[in-house]
């Protein structure tokens, strides 16, 4: 069965210091790959995805993650944290063809510190 | 376009009740996925339909439901309830499709508290 696993369940950096959130996949079959974030009482925004194509992959926000099917990685990284990307962050894969089933990991909670 | 919308935002219920939440996708999306978020197993998913068909199913038992209307608005109905149902629910909207590339929108969730 297809999972992530996320390195670290929280995350410290000083603003404008690089953000680096782990991913790694495990698919026996080429996965759909997405970040999302979440703030306080609020739902999920899809910070970025990777299906096919081009590995290194931008978002919103600044935020990028670049594919790497040797290493089953999927890492976001943001070059500056800013003070408002204090949130939790998670890593999710869709096996092709199964619609819209997501699979998460358990989630980073990023902390920004001046 | 308006996003996705949940009805109620917040509910409390007693043990062996049951309830109904609502989810409004955004329009023109014919695909809904619940979800549940809790500290203890994170986020798991539910199901999905499509078109008022249900086209996924997670690992949850029979006491959870779903229904999709033909304007794709759907609900999801829990009876029974335990305690271990407290939990944020969340549901997504995407145009649909079977590949799984399409993004999926999510709604602000339903925080549910069972007592």
């Amino acid at each position: 069965a297809q999972s992530v696993t996320q390195l670290g369940s929280h995350v410290s950096v000083s603003e404008g210091a690089l953000v680096l959130l782990r991913c790694n996949y495990s698919s026996s079959v080429p996965p759909y790959l997405f970040w999302y974030v979440q703030y306080p009482n609020q739902g999920l925004q899809l910070l970025l995805k990777y299906t096919t194509g081009a590995t290194l992959v931008k978002g919103i926000n600044g935020f990028e993650a670049e594919f790497k099917k040797s290493e089953t990685s999927f890492h976001l990284t943001k070059p500056s944290a800013h003070m408002s990307d204090a949130a939790e962050y998670f890593c999710a894969v869709i096996i092709t063809g199964t619609a819209s089933k997501l699979t998460f990991g358990t989630g980073t909670r990023l902390q920004v510190t001046l | 376009k308006a996003g996705v919308t949940q009805t109620p935002r917040y509910l409390i219920k007693t043990r062996g009740q049951q309830v109904t939440l609502s989810c409004s996708p955004i329009s023109g999306h014919r695909s809904v996925s619940w979800y549940q978020q809790t500290p203890g197993q994170g986020l798991q998913f539910l199901f999905e339909y499509f078109s008022e068909t249900q086209r996924n199913k997670g690992n949850f038992p029979g006491r959870f439901s779903g229904r999709q209307f033909s304007n794709s608005r759907s609900e999801m109905n829990v009876s029974t309830l335990e305690l271990g149902d407290s939990a944020l629910y969340l549901c997504a909207s995407s145009s649909g499709g079977t590949s799984g590339k399409r993004e999926q929108y999510f709604g602000p969730g339903t925080r549910l508290t069972v007592t």
